[in-house]
C-alpha cells in the first residue's frame, strides 16, 4: 500500500542488546517523525527529520538512541545496550512538505514496532 | 502532571449511542489542535485539526469543540458504531509555525462500543 510501514512488528531482544527499527514513510514525504509510546502513556516525541537532517532531536532520551535517514526516504531508529525501560511501541510518522495548507502538515502514521526487552 | 488531559480514561457505551470526550491543556500559546483516533495495533489517524481560531470542526459522525479561553476540547461521536471502538487522543501543536513539530499527546480516551 501507500501508508507508512515499518519494521518489524515486533521485536524482543535481551538486556544490553542493539536494536534497529525500521520506517518506510509515504512517498514524497520530506518529514518524519519518531515517537515513542509507553504503556499507559501518551506519545512521546523522540526526533524529526527534513529531508535527511535531523532539526530537532530533543526528544531523544539518551545517548543509546540515534537515528538517521538516507536518500530522504527510510529512517532507522537505533537503539543501543537496550533497557527493560526502553520497552515500548516506536511509532514513525510522515508528513508532506511544509506549506500553507493543513494537509500539508498531516502526519501520517505507521503500525509501530513493539519492542520487548526482557 | 500531564499538559494535555483527556477525560474519560475509559468509557463503554451502546452502539448507537452519542458520547464525548474530553481534552484539558495547559500548555499555550498554541498553533492547533488535533483529535486523532487509534485503533488497537494501529497507528494513529487523524480526525480533525483546529486552529486556535476555531470553535468547531466536524469530520463525518465526529464533531471536536475548542473553547481557547477556558483551554477545553471535546471530541462528539454521533451514533456510534462498532468500529468507533478505540483510543481518541487530543494533541496540541506548539509549533507557532503549525508545522506539527512540536506535538503534545494526550493519554487518550479508550471507547468501547458494545451491542
Amino acid at each position: 500500500g501507500a501508508g507508512v510501514s515499518q519494521s518489524p512488528s515486533n521485536k524482543v531482544t535481551e538486556k544490553g542488546k542493539d536494536v534497529e527499527l525500521r520506517c518506510d514513510p509515504i512517498s514524497g514525504h520530506t518529514a518524519l517523525y519518531w515517537y515513542r509510546q509507553s504503556l499507559g502513556q501518551g506519545l512521546e516525541f523522540l526526533i524529526y527529520f527534513q529531508g535527511n537532517s535531523a532539526p530537532d532531536k530533543s526528544g531523544l532520551p539518551s545517548d543509546r538512541f540515534s537515528a538517521e535517514r538516507t536518500g530522504g526516504s527510510v529512517s532507522t531508529l537505533t537503539i543501543q545496550r537496550t533497557q527493560q525501560e526502553d520497552s515500548a511501541v516506536y511509532l514513525c510518522a510522515s508528513s508532506r512538505s511544509r506549506g500553507r495548507d493543513w494537509i500539508s502538515y498531516e502526519q501520517y502514521f505507521g503500525p509501530g514496532t513493539r519492542l520487548t526487552v526482557t | 502532571k500531564n499538559q494535555v488531559e483527556q477525560s474519560p480514561q475509559s468509557l463503554i457505551i451502546l452502539e448507537g449511542k452519542n458520547c464525548t470526550l474530553q481534552c484539558n491543556y495547559t500548555v499555550s500559546p498554541f498553533s492547533n489542535l488535533r483529535w486523532y483516533k487509534q485503533d488497537t495495533g494501529r497507528g494513529p489517524v487523524s480526525l480533525t485539526i483546529m486552529t486556535f481560531s476555531e470553535n468547531t470542526k466536524s469530520n463525518g459522525r465526529y464533531t471536536a469543540t475548542l473553547d481557547a479561553d477556558t483551554k477545553q476540547s471535546s471530541l462528539h461521536i454521533t451514533a456510534s458504531q462498532l468500529s468507533d471502538s478505540a483510543s481518541y487522543i487530543c494533541v496540541v501543536d506548539l509549533d507557532p509555525t503549525g508545522g506539527g513539530n512540536k506535538l503534545t499527546f494526550g493519554t487518550g480516551t479508550q471507547l468501547k462500543v458494545e451491542l
